[in-house]
């Protein structure tokens, strides 16, 4: 029972383009919700958080979008750089210690 | 460095040995997670720690799993009597605050364990 769901593996950007990555949740009682980046062979890293109590929160090039009522997030990145491409991991959380993570969108900006 | 490390990096064992991976959080880091990351999937919650004390440990998939902190610092993941199933990437990861939530997670580069 995957209660964060990341549907697309890959996805694939032109350099300067925008690129949108997708999350849904099926919990409605969570309400902290993060997006982690990763490079091969190293852990993930922090990139981006919302709380429920906002619908956007920006971060330079980084935007991330949270509708409650579908139960969705998202994090664009404009513009996209090649060094964006990563493993992208959401993450949400109801109790601040235990995190869900979704499978993983693997983004490739192509320059 | 002042990053979360992880040791070893690499681990093979033969089912049926007992395991012990090491994690160093960032120094001052109340919050430890360990996690476990199957082929192609997300990480998955294994235990949480604030200080010594090992506050939620309902993710560990079998009492097979052990986890410490003994001094608020440096933390063991032991798997004894390995199985196939174990292999996976193991993620520590810290954080500065009492909760997780309030505070970003710090991920080191992980155990990768391949039991044969």
């Amino acid at each position: 029972d995957q209660q964060v769901k990341q549907n697309s593996p890959s996805l694939s950007v032109q350099e300067g383009r925008i690129s949108i990555l997708n999350c849904d949740y099926t919990n409605s009682m969570f309400d902290y919700f993060l997006w982690y980046k990763k490079y091969p062979a190293e852990g993930p890293t922090f990139l981006i958080s919302i709380s429920s109590i906002k619908d956007k929160n920006e971060d330079g090039r980084f935007t991330v979008f949270l509708n409650k009522s579908a139960k969705h997030l998202s994090l664009h990145i404009v513009p996209s750089q090649p060094g964006d491409s990563a493993v992208y991991f959401c993450a949400a959380s109801n109790t601040g210690n235990q995190f869900y993570f979704g499978t993983g969108t693997s983004l490739t900006v192509i320059p | 460095g002042a990053g979360v490390s992880q040791s070893p990096r690499y681990k093979v064992a033969k089912r049926g040995q007992d395991v012990a991976l090491r994690c160093d959080p960032i120094s001052g880091h109340v919050s430890l997670f360990w996690y476990q990351q199957a082929l192609g999937q997300g990480p998955e919650f294994l235990t949480y720690f604030q200080n010594e004390a090992q506050l939620d440990k309902s993710g560990l998939p079998s009492d097979r799993f052990f986890a410490e902190r003994p001094e608020g610092s440096v933390s063991t993941l032991k798997i004894q009597r390995t199985q196939q199933e174990d292999s996976a990437v193991y993620l520590c990861a810290s954080s500065l605050g009492s909760s997780g939530r309030a505070y970003e997670q710090f991920f080191g580069p992980g155990t990768r364990l391949t039991v044969l």
